[in-house]
């Protein structure tokens, strides 16, 4: 049973414009997500967290969005860039276990 | 500065061979864990230790061994390899408590089993 899932496995956006990626959880457990991001053959690097008492932060051109009652977070990328292309994986923490969900391929057209 | 080291980068194994892919981190992190990626299934948690000494099951646990000896190192077992195993694998780091949350990444290691 999937416990955090990203129902769109690809995302394409104009240069400039928004990206959202979305990502919902079913576990009320969970205290803390973060959203990661990931070149082909290289690992995965961290990019926004966000507490479950909170429900939005922002850093630069990323922001998170957390709707707790909703289970629902969702990252913003304003403006994107080419060098936004990239895997996006939200994750959530719950008993000191980060579960990931499945990815968004993001392709930023120039 | 290191990080998370992965030993090897790719491995190709013959169904039943036995194998140990290697971890090691130098940030003195008390959280480690094992991922394995597969397209479709985003990363999925094979293992993780929380301090030398105590390792728990994650998500995918069957077919795989871990131990915790040391702080650094997080070796992961393979006992007798299946194809099921082909996979992209991650070591992960981190810090535990609320706020030191965020996990680091090693570069991976690509395992095939023929």
């Amino acid at each position: 049973d999937q416990q955090v899932k990203q129902n769109s496995p690809s995302l394409s956006v104009q240069e400039g414009r928004i990206s959202i990626l979305n990502c919902d959880y079913t576990n009320s457990m969970f205290d803390y997500f973060l959203w990661y991001k990931k070149y082909p053959a290289e690992g995965p690097t961290f990019l926004i967290s966000i507490s479950s008492i909170k429900d939005k932060n922002e850093d630069g051109r990323f922001t998170v969005f957390l709707n707790k009652s909703a289970k629902h977070l969702s990252l913003h990328i304003v403006p994107s860039q080419p060098g936004d292309s990239a895997v996006y994986f939200c994750a959530a923490r719950g008993t000191g276990k980060l579960i990931f969900g499945q990815g968004t391929t993001l392709q930023v057209k120039p | 500065n290191a990080g998370v080291t992965q030993t090897p980068k790719f491995q190709v194994l013959k169904t039943g061979q036995s194998m140990t892919l290697q971890c090691a981190q130098d940030m003195n992190h008390e959280y480690m864990s094992w991922y394995r990626q597969d397209p479709g299934m985003g990363l999925r948690l094979i293992h993780y230790s929380v301090g030398a000494g105590i390792t728990d099951q994650g998500e995918v646990p069957n077919g795989y061994n871990v131990s915790r000896s040391t702080t650094e190192d997080f070796p992961l077992r393979l006992l007798s390899a299946a194809p099921s195993q082909t996979s992209v694998y991650f070591c992960a780091s981190s810090r535990t408590g609320r706020k030191n949350t965020e996990a680091f990444f090693g570069q991976g290691t690509r395992l095939t089993v023929v």
